[in-house]
């Protein structure tokens, strides 16, 4: 079954230093693979996405994230965390089907509180 | 550039009540996507249209829930009668089929159900 971890529910770091939230997955083939944060009361907003080309994506608000296909992993990383990053941060793949290519479906992970503290 | 509108924004209803969300999509996004989200979850697929076609509705409970996109434009899901496991948030997306922001999804604010 097409499945997407995050191991770490909660992810705690001191403004200023770097951050990871980690992400694996479990899906056939060279899936898209995204990152949405959440915010209290408010939708999920598209932060980055990886297709193909370099492992390194960057996106929105300094983070990036680096795409390892041996280890299916898409871990997002920030080098300095502000306070205002505290949010809910969820990873998600979207399959890509031999023949029919990618229908944009979302497969998401089970998310990640990031809190970042003064 | 409007994003995606949805409403109500809160509903809570008794169980075995029916209840409807509607959702308008960012203006010329053919696709359009239905999720719900249970608390400590990520969100789940019930359904994507693009256009006024279904694509994916492999996730829908087909015996109680219901969506439609007439005209291609806007939606509306209907639970028809709501068990108290529904309790979720609907969120509600769209997504361009071309251009640099092709497959990716903008997520309405959603509609927070709560089934008693």
């Amino acid at each position: 079954a097409q499945s997407v971890a995050q191991p770490e529910d909660q992810v705690n770091v001191a403004e200023g230093n770097p951050l990871t939230v980690k992400c694996t997955y479990s899906v056939s083939g060279n899936p898209y693979l995204f990152w949405y944060v959440q915010y209290p009361n408010r939708g999920l907003q598209f932060l980055l996405k990886y297709i193909t080309g370099d492992n390194l994506v960057k996106g929105s608000y300094g983070f990036e994230a680096e795409f390892n296909k041996s280890q299916t992993s898409f871990h997002l990383k920030k080098p300095s965390a502000l306070v205002s990053d505290s949010a809910l941060y969820f990873c998600a793949v979207s399959p890509v089907y031999h023949g029919s290519g990618n229908t944009g479906k979302l497969i998401f992970g089970q998310g990640t509180t990031l809190q970042v503290k003064p | 550039e409007a994003g995606v509108a949805q409403s109500p924004r809160y509903k809570i209803i008794e169980k075995r009540q029916s209840v409807a969300f509607w959702c308008n999509p960012i203006s010329g996004h053919a696709t359009l996507y239905w999720y719900q989200q249970i608390l400590g979850q990520g969100p789940k697929l019930l359904i994507q249209f693009q256009n006024n076609g279904v694509v994916d509705d492999s996730q829908l409970p087909k015996d109680r829930f219901s969506a439609e996109r007439l005209k291609g434009v806007d939606s509306t899901l209907k639970i028809q009668p709501a068990k108290l496991e529904d309790s979720a948030v609907y969120l509600c997306a769209s997504s361009s089929i071309s251009g640099p922001a092709a497959n990716e999804q903008f997520f309405g604010p959603g509609t927070r159900l709560t089934v008693l």
